[in-house]
């Protein structure tokens, strides 16, 4: 069964970093592309970034880039989002997603988790 | 960026109902279009990809169509687990991804 756990969320501060985890399993980690999807408290869904399988091509939603870096390791089956210069709009729901194998073949998010929370408060 | 303009933003409707759900692109995506739904406390699921592919194990009774700017979501036949919020999101060129905002279904 295909499985992604998040981890790492929690409260910081304005100005702050944190680094969420994503354990997967259940599926070739190191065969697939991954992906950050955020929902704020209230609002809609949000994609944040996506990954591919070597790490050679990283993408940014315009309200993250140069704050957020995604990465992954795939002899752990981890995928990770750091993210720096936090700010309160950043407050969501964070799910890491599994996405293709192969660019534009299949539905781009298929295996979704059930996400970890991130509060930016002072 | 691409922008999705989706609508209504909420609907309540009976058991057995048709509804439909519409998404407009800022620009031509061709069938890079995708239909999630989302109910409380779980993980999204897809539903169609490529504007009209339904994922497997989705029942029927949901379709996609569209193609270039326009799309829409339809639900054939409308049940009470259909109660969720419903997101459309293109996944045109370059890799940057845009959802819509989301459409509220009620079932009564």
């Amino acid at each position: 069964e295909v499985q992604m756990g998040e981890s790492g969320g929690g409260l910081v501060q304005p100005g702050g970093s944190l680094r969420l985890s994503c354990a997967a399993s259940g599926f070739t980690f190191s065969s697939y592309w991954m992906s950050w999807v955020r929902q704020a408290p209230g609002k809609g869904l949000e994609w944040v970034a996506n990954i591919n399988q070597d790490e050679s091509e990283k993408y940014y939603a315009g309200s993250v880039k140069g704050r957020f870096a995604i990465s992954r390791d795939n002899a752990k089956n981890s995928l990770y989002l750091q993210m720096n210069s936090l700010r309160g709009e950043d407050t969501a729901v964070y799910y890491c997603v599994r996405a293709w194998a192969k660019v534009n073949e299949g539905p781009p998010l298929e295996y979704w988790g059930l996400g970890t929370l991130v509060t930016v408060s002072s | 960026d691409i922008q999705m303009t989706q609508s209504p933003s909420s609907l309540s409707a009976s058991v057995g109902d048709r509804v439909s759900i519409t998404c407009r692109a800022s620009q031509s995506i061709g069938s890079y279009l995708d239909w999630y739904q989302h109910k409380p406390g779980k993980a999204p699921k897809v539903l169609i990809y490529g504007a009209y592919k339904l994922q497997s194990g989705v029942p029927s009774r949901f379709r996609g169509s569209g193609y270039g700017t326009d799309f829409t979501l339809t639900i054939t036949g409308l049940q009470a687990e259909d109660s969720a919020t419903y997101y459309c999101q293109q996944h045109y060129g370059a890799l940057t991804w845009t959802f819509g905002q989301g459409t509220k279904v009620e079932v009564k």
